[in-house]
């Protein structure tokens, strides 16, 4: 089975940097994605992580562990407009997308 | 433009009838996906079609029907049985190989309210 891990909500400041967390326990793992989702709107994609290490794009970063079974979504420079929700997905084969609960990030002035 | 479109965005029905969510896509995607999304439960996949003419239940398949019988189109029938209908319910598509990986692309949901 899959089990996905993430903070229910956060709050931060803008022009702050904050770190939103996912673990997860999956009976297979290929690759974990974030996707972001404003409310009641679609989620975009933001970011695939497959091997260990961080990938950076732009103002958002992706840092995955697969021995810990462990990522993060880094976002720096906040802004308003990030206040959103965070979706952690892992596929573990196929096309099958797996998703958290999502984390609620509110940022304030 | 290419995307995936799903109406209507809003959709009010009354308890005990069947009622069918559309869902289309010009992305030529061969792989599409329903979830529904429920306050505090992130997505929770229902059904998923790799190819026309198939599909497999998701996580979530009881009460739900699809069908795929063009490439363009996934729709998603809830029936009476489902229990408790009311949700926002997101299409998504993706390719199925080529690239080291998939992005699931999603519509802009449905969110239905059964009475």
């Amino acid at each position: 089975g899959q089990n996905i891990d993430q903070p229910t909500e956060m709050t931060a400041t803008e022009g702050a940097i904050v770190q939103i967390n996912c673990t997860y326990q999956t009976s297979g793992f290929n690759g974990l994605f974030w996707y972001q989702q404003h409310a009641g709107e679609a989620p975009t994609f933001l970011s695939y992580n497959v091997l260990d290490g961080l990938e950076e794009k732009g103002r958002f970063s992706s840092f995955l562990s697969r021995s810990k079974g462990y990522s993060y979504l880094l976002l720096k420079e906040l802004q308003m407009k990030d206040s959103a929700s965070y979706l952690c997905a892992v596929t573990g084969g196929g096309n099958k997308l797996t998703f958290g609960t999502g984390t609620q990030l509110k940022v304030e002035l | 433009d290419g995307g995936i479109t799903q109406s209507p965005k809003y959709l009010f029905r009354k308890e005990g009838q069947n009622v069918t969510l559309s869902c289309e896509q010009n992305l030529n995607h061969d792989a599409m996906y329903w979830y529904r999304q429920d306050p505090g439960q992130g997505l929770r996949l229902i059904y998923y079609s790799q190819i026309v003419n198939d599909f497999q239940k998701g996580d979530i398949a009881e009460g739900y029907s699809v069908s795929r019988e063009k490439k363009e189109s996934f729709p998603l029938t809830v029936t009476s049985a489902q229990k408790n209908p009311t949700a926002f319910y997101l299409c998504a598509s993706s390719i199925t190989s080529g690239r080291d990986h998939n992005e699931q692309f999603f519509g802009p949901g449905t969110r239905l309210t059964v009475l």
